[in-house]
């Protein structure tokens, strides 16, 4: 059964880069077209950060500006986030999941920005 | 951007009685392939979301079927036939259709 692992820090700085690793196990990259992040803000709905294939095919929610990144490595399983120049508001509860549909996800990782 | 609208926001439900979410979209969610691009996930305190249904109707693995969707167009419906209390928690729609993929503000079901 597939699993989603997350990791990376918990506290990043203003103007600093939100950096995350979702790391498949049970499986491969390969188990899934389709990669997403969707984030969880305080007080907030979800909100859909963007997705990346298998083979680097990316989409990006306009709503964050060009400042998302996302990458696969397919020797070790593992997809990245990265999200630059953060703010208070870009602190918030974040998972990677399969896509479409969304039926495996990551335990989620808090990330606040804070000095 | 497709925007998705949720009523109620908020439902307090007795245990045993039926529940209904609706979903609205700011246009039809029919994709060429002749399937509606809208799921349903329920989100409880401290867990990631769950999927409950696909593509409009299809219950995710595992999901009693005391739940079931239903709709087409730019309207959709989730109910719950008999509640319980573990059902309690936010429930979003999303649409699938096109990027930026949008979730609905949530309903949050208490019983």
């Amino acid at each position: 059964q597939v699993q989603l692992r997350q990791s990376g820090p918990g506290l990043v700085e203003p103007s600093g880069t939100l950096s995350l690793t979702c790391t498949v196990s049970g499986g491969s990259i390969s188990y899934s077209n389709w990669w997403s992040w969707v984030r969880k803000s305080p007080g907030k709905g979800l909100e859909w950060i963007g997705e990346i294939s298998q083979s680097g095919d990316t989409n990006y929610n306009p709503s964050l500006k060009g400042r998302v990144s996302m990458s696969v490595d397919k020797s070790k399983s593992q997809l990245s986030l990265k999200l630059t120049f953060v703010t208070a508001a870009d602190t918030a509860v974040y998972y990677c999941t399969k896509w479409h549909p969304m039926d495996v996800w990551g335990q989620g990782t808090t990330v606040t920005v804070s000095s | 951007e497709i925007v998705l609208t949720q009523s109620p926001l908020s439902l307090s439900v007795t245990p045993g009685e039926p529940a209904s979410i609706s979903c609205g979209s700011s246009q039809s969610l029919l994709h060429s392939n002749g399937h509606y691009y809208l799921d349903w996930y329920l989100q409880k305190p401290g867990q990631p979301p769950q999927l409950l249904i696909f593509l409009v109707s299809n219950r995710a693995s595992g999901v009693p079927d005391r739940f079931s969707g239903s709709g087409s167009g730019a309207d959709f419906t989730l109910k719950i036939s008999r509640v319980e209390a573990g059902d309690v928690g936010i429930y979003y729609c999303m649409q699938a259709l096109q990027t930026p993929y949008t979730f609905g503000p949530g309903t949050k079901l208490e019983t």
